[in-house]
């Protein structure tokens, strides 16, 4: 049972366009939503992050967006660049849970 | 500031051979640490989480253990090696909250 899931396992974008990420989940329960980037052969690092309080969440180029009653979040890379090219991952958890639930990941590409 | 380290970074071993990877976190006391694989192609599967020494959790039945000598060290293990077994292994730390912070990962070719 994927409690998170991202449908597209990849996205090509053209440079300097923005990207958009979709995330969706079924537990209600989750209260905190994460962002990871990974390029291969390497660990994934922290992008951004977004509590359920809010629907909003920005840095930078990247902003995450909540939406709680359809349960979906999206991250958006504007404008993107070529550095972005790498798999995204979306990850979830509970207040009481500290453990991490993970999407499969979407490549993105950035076409100069 | 707190780091993780895990090695090796490369591994190529044979089938039925025993396998050690290990994982230190710094700057940090009793971290939450996680062991994940990445097969080809494929998302990051939890394999073993553990809150304290001596306390491994397992997520997926499989060849593979884990153990946690001391606070800050992580170790994964197998007796004898599959062919299923190859993939990216990533460590992870996580403080009593949110977030992880992963290693660099070790690429293992199981042949």
């Amino acid at each position: 049972d994927q409690q998170v899931k991202q449908n597209s396992p990849s996205l090509s974008v053209q440079e300097g366009r923005i990207s958009i990420l979709n995330c969706d989940y079924t537990n209600s329960m989750f209260d905190y939503f994460l962002w990871y980037k990974k390029y291969p052969a390497e660990g994934p690092t922290f992008l951004i992050s977004i509590s359920s309080i809010k629907d909003k969440n920005e840095d930078g180029r990247f902003t995450v967006f909540l939406n709680k009653s359809a349960k979906h979040l999206s991250l958006h890379i504007v404008p993107s660049q070529p550095g972005d090219s790498a798999v995204y991952f979306c990850a979830a958890s509970r207040n009481s849970n500290y453990q991490l639930i993970w999407g499969a990941g979407t490549k993105l590409i950035i076409k100069p | 500031s707190q780091t993780i380290h895990q090695w090796p970074a490369t591994l190529v071993q044979p089938v039925g051979s025993p396998l050690s990877l290990e994982c230190t976190v710094e700057g940090t006391s009793n971290p939450n640490l996680y062991w994940y694989r990445q097969a080809a192609g494929r998302g990051l599967q939890l394999l073993f989480y553990s809150v304290g020494i001596g306390q491994i959790s397992s997520e997926v039945p499989q060849n593979l253990s884990a153990s946690r000598p001391q606070d800050r060290q992580f170790i994964l293990s197998s007796k004898k090696l599959l062919l299923s077994d190859s993939g990216f292994y990533l460590c992870a730390w996580s403080p009593r909250g949110r977030g992880y912070t992963f290693g660099s990962g070790t690429r293992l070719t199981v042949v």
